[in-house]
């Protein structure tokens, strides 16, 4: 158990539909990543969040959006959504300070668009 | 843009024996973080090692051992004394600074071990 979690485990929604996947980082980790893994793809960055600001931006659509909260949760916004968006949902935190950089990965959220 | 490429898409081992996984990345950096994470049929990512590049010593942890080439721009793994719990997807990460507490982690297509009992 890495100490990340993620809910849901798994979200199944039509085309068009928008949803949101929903991080808890490990308990004093200032920075949580957003990352997709596809078939096709591969696992991409998505986003990052430090202490409640964006921070670096990956290949995430427009269509994605997300944040942190004051209480350093964060939430992934996927909308208007289409079959190849089926994925593979990871959220990680990290520490990002001093010699701790490693970044630990949630269970992920498997969504799958019908 | 920093680039990952594991070159095995595949590999297999018997079970006590050693296997390496190899890796290879781009980059201009002098200064970076290397990982290599473990995606079993669970497809929970574990993080297995890490590697300074400004230290010469390569990491080690248990029976999993890195061999850090840094003029090569190779970052390989090895499993000693495999174990059938050892099967898995395996991805070489690169983690990219880009100032300001901004990170990311770039990602290899992986390679799949199995184990052969």
């Amino acid at each position: 158990d890495s100490g990340v979690t993620q809910t849901p485990k798994h979200l199944i929604t039509a085309t068009g539909q928008r949803v949101t996947l929903r991080c808890s980082p490990r308990s004093g980790d200032l920075s949580v990543y957003w990352y997709q893994q596809s078939l096709d793809q591969g696992l991409q960055f998505l986003i990052q969040y430090y202490n409640g600001e964006e921070r670096a931006k990956g290949n995430i659509l427009e269509r994605f959006s997300a944040q942190q909260f004051p209480d350093l949760h964060s939430e992934l916004n996927l909308s208007s959504l289409e079959l190849g968006d089926s994925a593979l949902y990871f959220c990680a935190s990290s520490v990002d300070r001093g010699s701790s950089y490693e970044q630990y990965f949630g269970p992920g959220t498997r969504l799958t668009v019908t | 843009a920093q680039t990952v490429t594991q070159s095995q898409p595949e590999m297999s081992v018997q079970e006590a024996e050693t296997v390496t996984l190899s890796c290879t990345y781009d980059t201009s950096e002098s200064d970076y973080y290397l990982f290599w994470y473990k995606q079993p049929p669970s497809r929970q990512m574990i993080l297995v090692i890490r590697q300074e590049a400004y230290k010469q010593q390569n990491a080690t942890e248990n029976r999993f051992s890195v061999n850090f080439q840094k003029a090569a721009k190779s970052f390989s793994l090895k499993i000693s004394d495999s174990q059938l719990g050892d099967a898995a997807m395996y991805f070489c990460a690169y983690r990219t600074d880009l100032g300001l507490k901004s990170y990311q982690l770039t990602f290899g297509k992986g390679t799949k071990l199995s184990v052969i009992p």
